[in-house]
């Protein structure tokens, strides 16, 4: 059975720093991996996708990166900034079209 | 964002009373799922489609039932609600209508707030 990790489970930074917020999941055999941010009371926003046969996806400010034989994926955010602070959660497919596993989320606090 | 409605977003019920949920989405994606998440446990499966008329079952599919007639529909009964099925529970799409693979992000949709009392 897939399971997913996400360490830390809270993060407090102040405004400007980059980070890394990462991911780990017990089998590798993975379709892609998604990242996904979460406002208090909100749903959830599809941040990256990554392909099981890519390594790095980057969007702004936000960079992913996929590790599949190890296990690992990471999310480096750029010069955080308040309105960054959400959950971010990881979540991985094992074929197309199959549902998520998600990991319990990293709770991101970027202080001004 | 995806065109995704969820329905209602908030309701309070008994305990042994039935619940429909309803999910409904304008993109015409093939894959539709239901979620449910809980503090400590994260986000988790309940049911999905993979066509019309066409449903699995996720990891916590005991209690639920769900149907999907038409494409932009999916809905997902609590056949006799109970206090274990308070909970918040998302709605996603995925997939697009010409193709099976690549790239196939989940969109999720704003959530329903269930309290089972």
């Amino acid at each position: 059975k897939q399971e997913v990790t996400q360490i830390p489970a809270a993060l407090s930074v102040p405004e400007g720093e980059n980070l890394v917020l990462n991911c780990s999941f017990t089998d590798s055999a993975i379709y892609n991996l998604q990242w996904f941010r979460q406002d208090p009371g909100k749903g959830l926003t599809s941040l990256l996708l990554i392909q099981s046969s890519q390594r790095e996806q980057t969007s702004g400010r936000l960079n992913a990166s996929l590790d599949k034989s190890s296990g690992r994926s990471t999310l480096y955010i750029a010069a955080s900034q308040p309105g960054d602070s959400a959950t971010y959660l990881c979540a991985v497919s094992e074929t197309s079209g199959s549902r998520l596993t998600f990991g319990e989320g990293t709770q991101l606090t970027v202080n001004p | 964002d995806a065109g995704i409605t969820q329905s209602p977003r908030h309701k309070v019920t008994e305990t042994g009373t039935p619940v429909t949920l309803r999910c409904h989405q304008t993109e015409n994606h093939r894959y539709m799922y239901w979620y449910r998440q809980d503090p400590g446990h994260g986000l988790r499966l309940i049911h999905y489609s993979y066509g019309v008329k066409d449903t699995d079952k996720g990891e916590v599919s005991d209690g639920y039932s769900v149907s999907r007639s038409k494409t932009e529909d999916f809905l997902l009964t609590l056949e006799s609600a109970t206090s274990s099925q308070t909970s918040v529970y998302f709605c996603a799409i995925s997939g697009t209508p010409d193709r099976v693979n690549g790239l196939e992000t989940q969109y999720f949709g704003p959530g329903t707030r269930l309290l089972v009392l």
